[in-house]
């Protein structure tokens, strides 16, 4: 079946530090992509999606491209704050399907100042 | 005021009890979900709504029911708890929006079944 996983967490950077995040994907067609944070305490919300091959989503310094030939959607940021501590899910959706997601198992990030 | 709310936020009961878990929203939106996170595992899906006479099972459904009471609620009920259900719940809305829809969250509701 269709399913999404992700680099096992804890990830613990400095502040001002690169970030990626893993994810790959495997699923029969071609599903929509997104990457949703979960801040301490509260619900998940969308950071960025990408709905097609080599798009590119991006949001809040966050960037992610949709590779078709690697099922990969990494997520990357130049330069992390500590604001950015949170949980990371990837997942993926089809558009015939009602727009059910299929999370990753989500990747803890602590950034030390 | 908070789009997508739900109550309680945290609930501990007993092996057996029955439970439910209300969630309402103001975003006018005709999809609802129900997801339960697990530690290591996501979240995974257990029921969804495209509006109020259309329920659908999710990969998880055993053990829970749902009620769609109106566009704007979605309740999720565990007839007869067990503690493997101790779990962290999400209800979340959608509406279409060209090739894919963007779920939003509530703030979840923390169960634990003794």
């Amino acid at each position: 079946g269709d399913s999404v996983t992700q680099m096992e967490g804890p990830v613990t950077l400095s502040e001002e530090a690169f970030l990626t995040i893993n994810c790959t994907y495997t699923a029969t067609g071609y599903p929509s992509l997104f990457w949703y944070v979960q801040y301490p305490g509260e619900g998940l919300q969308l950071l960025l999606k990408a709905t097609k091959a080599d798009d590119k989503g991006s949001n809040k310094g966050f960037e992610a491209t949709y590779r078709k030939e690697t099922t990969s959607f990494h997520l990357e940021k130049g330069s992390v704050q500590v604001s950015d501590s949170a949980v990371y899910f990837c997942a993926l959706s089809f558009y015939n399907q009602g727009g059910k997601l299929i999370f990753g198992q989500g990747t803890e990030l602590s950034v030390k100042p | 005021d908070a789009d997508v709310t739900q109550t309680p936020r945290n609930r501990i009961t007993k092996t057996g009890k029955r439970i439910m878990l209300e969630c309402s929203q103001t975003k006018g939106h005709d999809r609802m979900y129900w997801y339960r996170q697990d530690p290591g595992l996501g979240l995974r899906l257990i029921y969804y709504s495209f509006d109020v006479k259309d329920i659908n099972k999710g990969e998880i459904s055993d053990g829970y029911s749902v009620s769609r009471q109106a566009q704007a609620k979605f309740s999720l009920s565990l007839e007869s708890a067990i503690p493997n259900q101790t779990a962290l719940y999400f209800c979340a809305t959608s509406e279409r929006q060209g090739p894919t829809d963007t779920q939003y969250f509530g703030p979840g509701t923390r169960l634990t079944v003794l």
